[in-house]
């Protein structure tokens, strides 16, 4: 899984262009994943989830790919524009009652004019 | 209002002073968490409530208390804290079936809480 450290992973696009954010998971007992987008001064705002028996799931600009041989997810964003800037989650969570999330550390996503 | 609602979204607190911050959901949903959100650091759960009871509470200490009097409203009460504890405390709340499923968290904006 992502590891707790300093500095926050930083992807810088060009608007327009497609934007790939990656997440590895630790957790093979997982069976439901989760992306969140977070903008400066707000909360987590849900973007598009998976669950384990799949592979892909593909939303309004944005489709997650999981990986489950790696426990590797990503997220895709098309067209990327200015407002998509902002910190992006992975959270991963075991099939619950009641969902018991683990977030990633983030990866922020700069997209300039 | 709509979705979740945090108050206050600022606090500034002394050590030896007690607050509570509060958290309401307008989503009918029967499930309310507690996370605090550090600089630097992932996400932290704190505590869960789901159908009004605490089923999680991640070794959080005792000088942060939940309350959950009914499923819409959800309280974090906080006394003698201390600065490492200054963060954004963030609400969240989701639909929980009996038999079972996870579904999606529904985040509100925050509270910014520093502790002097």
């Amino acid at each position: 899984g992502e590891s707790v450290g300093l500095h926050l992973p930083t992807l810088s696009v060009q608007e327009g262009d497609n934007s790939i954010i990656n997440c590895a998971y630790s957790n093979s007992a997982s069976d439901y994943f989760i992306w969140y987008k977070q903008e400066s001064g707000k909360g987590p705002q849900f973007i598009i989830d998976i669950r384990s028996n799949m592979d892909k799931r593909q939303g309004q600009r944005v489709t997650v790919l999981l990986n489950k041989t790696v426990k590797h997810l990503s997220l895709q964003i098309a067209a990327t524009q200015p407002g998509d800037s902002a910190v992006y989650f992975c959270a991963e969570s075991p099939n619950s009652g009641y969902s018991t999330l683990t977030f990633g550390k983030g990866t922020m996503l700069l997209v300039s004019p | 209002e709509t979705g979740v609602t945090q108050t206050p979204r600022h606090l500034v607190m002394g050590m030896t002073n007690k607050k509570s911050l509060k958290c309401e959901q307008h989503l009918g949903h029967n499930a309310m968490y507690w996370y605090k959100q550090s600089a630097k650091k992932p996400l932290e759960l704190m505590f869960v409530y789901s159908l009004e009871e605490r089923v999680e509470n991640n070794s959080v200490p005792s000088r942060f208390s939940p309350e959950c009097p009914n499923s819409s409203h959800l309280f974090l009460h906080l006394h003698t804290l201390q600065p490492e504890d200054s963060a954004l405390y963030l609400c969240a709340s989701s639909q929980v079936l009996v038999s079972g499923g996870t579904y999606e968290q529904y985040f509100g904006p925050g509270t910014r809480l520093t502790v002097t």
